[in-house]
This record gives structure tokens, C-alpha cells and sequence, in this order.
């Protein structure tokens, strides 16, 4: 079975302070994501990563960054936290597609709440 | 914009009942995913597909690739199906998912 695991349930932090979200899967895929879920606006894509050292940006990348040094490990990084970043954080990953379609395998999610 | 439609965005039902979600985009796929999440956040993948139906016990998927709809399917509904269903699409390019807003369920014993 795919794990995928990220390194808080639940975080606490200070407006300005600098944020790190981890990521790691165990299936050796090469697609990983970050998300960002809000009530009534669903998931949205903050960036992706389909390699090692490489990354996309997504839908709303602003105020983020990543980080993917190693395949099975993505990190989200917020500079200088800001309230309106609280929200729910989820990592995902999926083997990447040259045509069709992969499952997307979810990490637990990150209730992140910036004070 | 919205690539992806899902409705209804809440639904209470009473256990035993059918129920549908309905699911349409405006993009070229791949494929369409059902997703379920519990409350806590984890995402689960009910289904993937492309064309037809599946089925998987009490659930059930289809698509139709021409009209760009697909319905989810819940027979002899219970209250563990209660749960936030998520219709995702992946476009023709790219290994993006576009994502639905979800509809909340709520199974009524």
C-alpha cells in the first residue's frame, strides 16, 4: 500500500514566523503535490513537483515556497506566516503519467492555525 | 473559472436511500476521479475512470465522456457513507488534478 505521511496533524503558529510542512511517500513516485483546502473552495494546487530539484507552481503559489531534494520527500514552506494561511494542508503523490491518468495518493492532512 | 461542477454541495438522506452526485467539467480528460474524505482530512480514491462505469459494492460510477458528466451512485445508503465526495478530473496535458468543491453527505439512521 502507498503511505504517504506528513509530519504534523496539527500546528500552531505566530504571524511572521517561518512555517515547514513535510511530505514523504514510500512508493517511489515521482509526481508529489501540495494543497491547500478551505471551506467552500475546495482544493487548490499551491505548486507540484514531477522530479527531484524541479517544481511547478500551481494555482496559488504566492507566500509559498518547496523544497524537493529527495524523491520521496516534498517540503512546504511558508517564509513569514500570515493568517490567512491557516487553513488545511494536504500532500499528495501519483506516478507520473505520460498519457492517461494516475491515482493521486493523500497524506493526512495538516490543520495548520496561524495565530 | 470553474473546470469542474459538482452538485448537490449538501446532502442529508435517510439510511437506505439512493443516492446520486452529480459531477460536470469543461475541459478535455483523461480521467475523472471520485474521491471520499472523512471527517479528520484523509482522502481516499473511490474510482478512476475514463469511460462506462464501475462499480465497487454499494457504489457505483459512470461517466459520459460526450456530455463531459459523471454520476456517483450510493444504493442502500449508511451512515459510515457520510463523508465529503470530491469529483476530480486530470486534463488531456498535464499530470494536474482539477478538483470539485465537494459535496458534504449526511446518512440519517
Amino acid at each position: 500500500d502507498v503511505k504517504v505521511t506528513q509530519s504534523s496533524r496539527y500546528l500552531v503558529k505566530r504571524t511572521g514566523e517561518k512555517v515547514f510542512l513535510e511530505c514523504v511517500q514510500d512508493m517511489d513516485h515521482e509526481n508529489m503535490f501540495w494543497y491547500r483546502q478551505d471551506p467552500g473552495l475546495g482544493l487548490r494546487l499551491i505548486y507540484f513537483s514531477y522530479d527531484v530539484k524541479m517544481k511547478e507552481k500551481g494555482d496559488i503559489p504566492e507566500g509559498y515556497s518547496v523544497s524537493r531534494e529527495k524523491k520521496e520527500r516534498f517540503s512546504l514552506i511558508l517564509e513569514s506566516a500570515s493568517t490567512n494561511q491557516t487553513s488545511m494542508y494536504l500532500c499528495a503523490s501519483s506516478l507520473l503519467g505520460t498519457s492517461g491518468s494516475y491515482e493521486q495518493y493523500f497524506g493526512p492532512g495538516t490543520r495548520l492555525t496561524v495565530t | 473559472k470553474n473546470e469542474v461542477e459538482q452538485s448537490p454541495q449538501n446532502l442529508t438522506a435517510q439510511e437506505g436511500e439512493f443516492i446520486t452526485i452529480n459531477c460536470s467539467y469543461s475541459v478535455g480528460i483523461s480521467a475523472l476521479h471520485w474521491l471520499q474524505q472523512h471527517p479528520g482530512g484523509g482522502i481516499v480514491s473511490l474510482f478512476m475512470l475514463s469511460s462506462g462505469k464501475k462499480k465497487h459494492g454499494r457504489l457505483i460510477a459512470t461517466i459520459n465522456i460526450q456530455e463531459k458528466h459523471s454520476s456517483l451512485h450510493i444504493t442502500a445508503s449508511h451512515p459510515r457513507d457520510s463523508a465529503v465526495y470530491i469529483c476530480a478530473v486530470t486534463p488531456n496535458t498535464g499530470n494536474q488534478f482539477y478538483f470539485g468543491t465537494g459535496t458534504s453527505l449526511t446518512v440519517i439512521p
